[in-house]
């Protein structure tokens, strides 16, 4: 059973970064598949931020681009979110996620965690 | 890249059907047959429900069923139950290996 879970802070800082990590269990990262990361604000629908295949190829949403990156660690089956700059309106709840191809369904979801942005 | 539109509410009673639309543009829904849609109960993960526009994946009920036309792809719930009650979003493959959703709709079961 393919299993995500997410763990990072639950409160940033406006200007600073936001890190979040997945760990993935379950099935092995480099045996295939997308992997990225889903937001959701409060009371709002969800927002493709990004995915990554375990060989490099990365893909990012592009209101997102520049301040954004992911990456994974197919040693320890881990997924990474990095998110720069961060102001108010990045409050939402993050979900680690699988996809079969970037812009494809997520089959696979992480349980999701709430990350506040504010002083 | 815009949004992709759904109604932000719809309703039935239960055993009615009722289609939720969600409409992009040639460049999204209409361009790629990769069309996806979630079920969100409040509080709770999303789960997907249709895939590849009109897949079920394993469990999803037969009473969900998807479709498209042209730049809109459409849900259906068949057989309204109370537990059906929930938020739905729709999603699509966009040029550049990008994914969009759309803005949600909230169906309720009357």
């Amino acid at each position: 059973q393919v299993q995500l879970q997410e763990s990072g802070p639950g409160l940033v800082k406006p200007s600073e970064t936001l890190s979040l990590t997945c760990v993935v269990s379950g099935y092995s990262i480099n045996r295939g598949y997308y992997w990225g990361w889903i937001r959701q604000p409060p009371g709002k629908g969800l927002e493709w931020i990004g995915s990554m295949y375990h060989s490099g190829y990365t893909f990012y949403n592009p209101s997102l681009r520049g301040r954004v990156a992911i990456s994974v660690d197919t040693s320890k089956n881990q997924i990474f979110l990095k998110m720069n700059s961060v102001t108010a309106v990045d409050t939402a709840v993050y979900y680690c996620a699988r996809f079969p191809g970037s812009g494809r369904e997520i089959n696979y979801w992480g349980q999701g965690i709430l990350v506040s942005v504010s002083s | 890249q815009s949004a992709l539109t759904q109604p932000p509410s719809a309703s039935g009673s239960p055993g009615q059907s009722v289609t939720i639309s969600c409409t992009g543009t040639s460049n999204d829904v209409g361009g790629y047959n990769y069309v996806s849609w979630y079920q969100q109960h409040p509080g709770k993960v999303p789960k997907l429900m249709i895939y590849e526009v009109s897949k079920r994946p394993s469990g999803v009920p037969a009473r969900f069923s998807g479709s498209k036309s042209g730049n809109t792809a459409s849900l259906t719930v068949s057989g309204l139950q109370a537990e059906d009650e929930a938020d739905y979003y729709c999603g699509s493959y966009a040029e550049s290996n990008n994914l969009i959703f759309g803005g949600g709709t909230k169906l309720t079961v009357l």
